[in-house]
C-alpha cells in the first residue's frame, strides 16, 4: 500500500498568514493527489484534484503543486472560514489512502 | 445538484450485521465510480471500496471478506452489506462519487460496534 505522510499534523496561524501543509508519498504517484477540507461535524470537502486542478467555488487562495512523492497545499492568505483540518489523499491505485491530516488552527 | 444522503447506521454489538445505504440524486450511480469512506471517532480518512457498474470493486483488506455491495437501479442507491463487525469498525461511514479523487460527498453515517 502507498503510505502518505503529511506535516505538519497541527499549525496554528492568524488571518492573513501564507500556509504550507506537505504530503509526501511512499512512491512515486505521478501527479494523482488530492486535498481536502473538512470542518467538525461535517463531510471532506474536495479542494484540489490532480495535484494542482483547483475545484469550482473554491477560493483561488488555495492552491497545490508536485508530483511524483512530494506535494504542497498553500493557502495565500488565511481566512476565518478556513481554519479546518486538511487531508491529503492519493488516488494513483488503490487501495486509496489518505493522509493522517492536519488540524489548522487559530493563534 | 449532485446528491449523497447515506442512513443505516446505528449500535450493534460485535458480530453482526448491519447494511448502509447511499441514495443519490442528479446522477446514476449505476454509471458513475462510487466510494464508501470511514472516519473513526476523532481519527483520519480510511477508504473502505471503491465500485463501478458491475464488474470492478475493490475492497481495503481490513473489510475484505466481511463487506459486499449492491446496487438499487430503480433506487438510485447503493447498499454496503457489513458483516461480521468488530469494534475497530466503529466509524462515521461516508459514501462519495469519484474515480481518483472523490468529488461528492453524503453528511455520513454513524455506525458504532459495542456489545
Amino acid at each position: 500500500d502507498i503510505q502518505m505522510t503529511q506535516s505538519p499534523s497541527s499549525l496554528s496561524a492568524s488571518v492573513g498568514d501564507r500556509v504550507t501543509i506537505t504530503c509526501r508519498a511512499s512512491q512515486s504517484i505521478s501527479t494523482y493527489l488530492n486535498w481536502y477540507q473538512q470542518k467538525p461535524g461535517k463531510a471532506p470537502k474536495l479542494l484540489i484534484c490532480a495535484a494542482s486542478s483547483l475545484q469550482s467555488g473554491v477560493p483561488s487562495r488555495f492552491s497545490g503543486s508536485g508530483s511524483g512523492t512530494d506535494f504542497t497545499l498553500t493557502i495565500s492568505s488565511l481566512q476565518p472560514e478556513d481554519f479546518a483540518t486538511y487531508f491529503c489523499q492519493q488516488g494513483y491505485s488503490t487501495p486509496y489512502t489518505f493522509g493522517q491530516g492536519t488540524k489548522l488552527e487559530i493563534k | 445538484e449532485v446528491q449523497l444522503v447515506e442512513s443505516g447506521g446505528g449500535l450493534i454489538q460485535p458480530g453482526g450485521s448491519l447494511r448502509l445505504s447511499c441514495a443519490a440524486s442528479g446522477f446514476t450511480v449505476s454509471s458513475n465510480y462510487m466510494n464508501w469512506v470511514r472516519q473513526a471517532p476523532g481519527k483520519g480518512l480510511e477508504w473502505v471500496l471503491l465500485v463501478y457498474g458491475d464488474h470492478i470493486t475493490n475492497f481495503a483488506d481490513s473489510v475484505q471478506g466481511r463487506f459486499t455491495i449492491s446496487r438499487d437501479n430503480s433506487r438510485n442507491t447503493l447498499y454496503l452489506q457489513m458483516n461480521s463487525l468488530r469494534a475497530e469498525d466503529t466509524a462515521v461511514y461516508f459514501c462519495a462519487s469519484g474515480e481518483r479523487w472523490l468529488s461528492n460527498w453524503g453528511q455520513g453515517t454513524l455506525v458504532t460496534v459495542s456489545s
